[in-house]
């Protein structure tokens, strides 16, 4: 079945740093990738999403780009703000599974000033 | 994008009760509601999918005569946790999609059960 892994947090950081999290998936067909945030006290927000193989997904100054090859979706934010303490979730969805969102563990960043 | 609700947000009950969750979406017509179980630093497990007028459909190893689900508006799905148990104990987190087969999702903010 499809799966979604992502690293374990916290993953703690200072203000400014560059912030990775990795996730890797495995799923029958041609998943569509997403990563939604949680912060605290509030629901998950969709924060990027990619469809296809080799697609960037951009918002808020995080990136991520699917790539097939690695099953992976990495996320990457070049300077981080306390702000984005928060949880991360990667997560997939399969035409096979209809509109259902597989996810990974989540991840929780914390970000000191 | 959508606005959900759920309420309440956190509630305690002995073991052998019945607890509701209500779900709502404020500002979308949703045919289309999901519920969702979060253990602690745990992913989120799909449940069940609640359709409008329609029997839920639930995932496999799902209870469905302890998970109640009913989805009796376009803009309100409840979720009914029968003689809840200690291992019922969880976070619990609806979203809606407000039409078609691959609108995104929105996401409540959770109802945490507490067990005793």
């Amino acid at each position: 079945g499809d799966s979604v892994t992502q690293m374990e947090g916290p993953v703690t950081l200072s203000e400014e740093a560059f912030l990775t999290i990795n996730c890797t998936y495995t799923a029958t067909g041609y998943p569509s990738l997403f990563w939604y945030v949680q912060y605290p006290g509030e629901g998950l927000q969709l924060l990027l999403k990619a469809t296809k193989a080799d697609d960037k997904g951009s918002n808020k100054g995080f990136e991520a780009t699917y790539r097939k090859e690695t099953t992976s979706f990495h996320l990457e934010k070049g300077s981080v703000q306390v702000s984005d303490s928060a949880v991360y979730f990667c997560a997939l969805r399969t035409g096979a599974a209809g509109n259902k969102l597989t996810f990974g563990g989540g991840t929780r960043v914390l970000v000191k000033p | 994008g959508a606005v959900v609700s759920q309420h309440p947000s956190r509630v305690i009950c002995k073991s052998g009760t019945s607890v509701k969750i209500e779900c709502r979406s404020l500002d979308f017509q949703a045919t289309t509601m999901f519920w969702y179980r979060q253990f602690p630093k745990q992913s989120l497990m799909l449940m069940a999918t609640s359709n409008e007028g329609s029997k839920a459909t639930y995932e496999q190893g799902v209870e469905k005569d302890k998970f109640l689900i009913n989805h009796a508006s376009l803009t309100l799905s409840t979720l009914t946790v029968t003689s809840a148990h200690p291992e019922d104990s969880s976070f619990y987190i609806c979203s809606v999609q407000p039409g078609g087969l691959y609108n995104e999702q929105f996401f409540g903010p959770g109802t945490r059960l507490t067990v005793l």
